[in-house]
């Protein structure tokens, strides 16, 4: 069965970029027409939506991370990324990578999630 | 701020019947499918509803979805003590283009 892993530092510097790969197993992501996308979660609160890449390469951001974001994906290691520019400590927060079956889609499989911390 | 609104909290005794609320807008909720997650202390969130009211398989009948207009909710019967959990909605946005959840409904089984 298809199973997500999130790998990247756990720790980050003020202004530097969080970089987080998603490694997929049990499946290609660039077939089957998934989107996948990268979640977050602050310590203690509910859940956001950093945005999604399409199985075409397509992507999607929230309007109020755009500036920062960007997403890539890497088929030849079956692994699509994060980057986070500009960090601060309000991007302290667990990351979750996750799939859905299609744009607007229920997210089906999550990864275990990694925690990332913004400190000096 | 959450886009959708959930209630903080909700709680009820073994066996009982819980309804957890979510309201939107005609730009998500309103327009698209609605779907629920559970999220145990600790773990990762679990697609528990999908499409409204489709459970993914090896999720018990106990769980249950419904959408009228801008609102959606999800029950839970025969409550269980395994099912102290954090709940959360999710809808796609039109306007914002992307997915907004609610803020999450802690769930205490007492």
């Amino acid at each position: 069965q298809v199973q997500l892993q999130e790998s990247g530092p756990g720790l980050v510097k003020p202004s530097q970029t969080l970089s987080l790969t998603c490694t997929v197993s049990g499946g290609s992501i660039s077939s089957g027409g998934y989107y996948w996308s990268w979640i977050r979660q602050h310590p203690g609160k509910g859940l956001e939506c950093i945005g999604y890449i399409s199985y075409s390469g397509s992507t999607y951001y929230n309007p109020s991370l755009k500036s920062r974001v960007t997403m890539s994906e890497d088929t030849s290691k079956n692994q699509f990324s994060l980057k986070l520019s500009s960090v601060t400590a309000a991007d302290t927060a667990v990351y979750y990578c996750a799939r859905a079956p299609y744009r607007g889609g229920a997210l089906d499989i999550w990864g275990q999630g990694t925690m990332v911390t913004v400190s000096s | 701020q959450s886009v959708l609104t959930q209630p903080p909290s909700a709680s009820g005794t073994p066996g009982q019947r819980v309804t957890i609320s979510c309201s939107g807008s005609s730009s998500n909720i309103g327009s698209n499918t609605v779907n629920w997650y559970q999220q145990l202390p600790g773990t990762a969130p679990k697609l528990l509803i999908y499409s409204n009211n489709q459970r993914p398989s090896g999720i018990p009948d106990r769980f249950s979805g419904s959408k009228s207009g801008t609102s959606a909710s999800l029950a839970i019967s025969g409550l269980q003590s395994e099912d102290e959990a954090d709940y959360y909605c999710a809808a796609w946005d039109d306007s914002l283009n992307g997915v907004v959840f609610g803020g999450g409904t802690k769930l205490t089984v007492l």
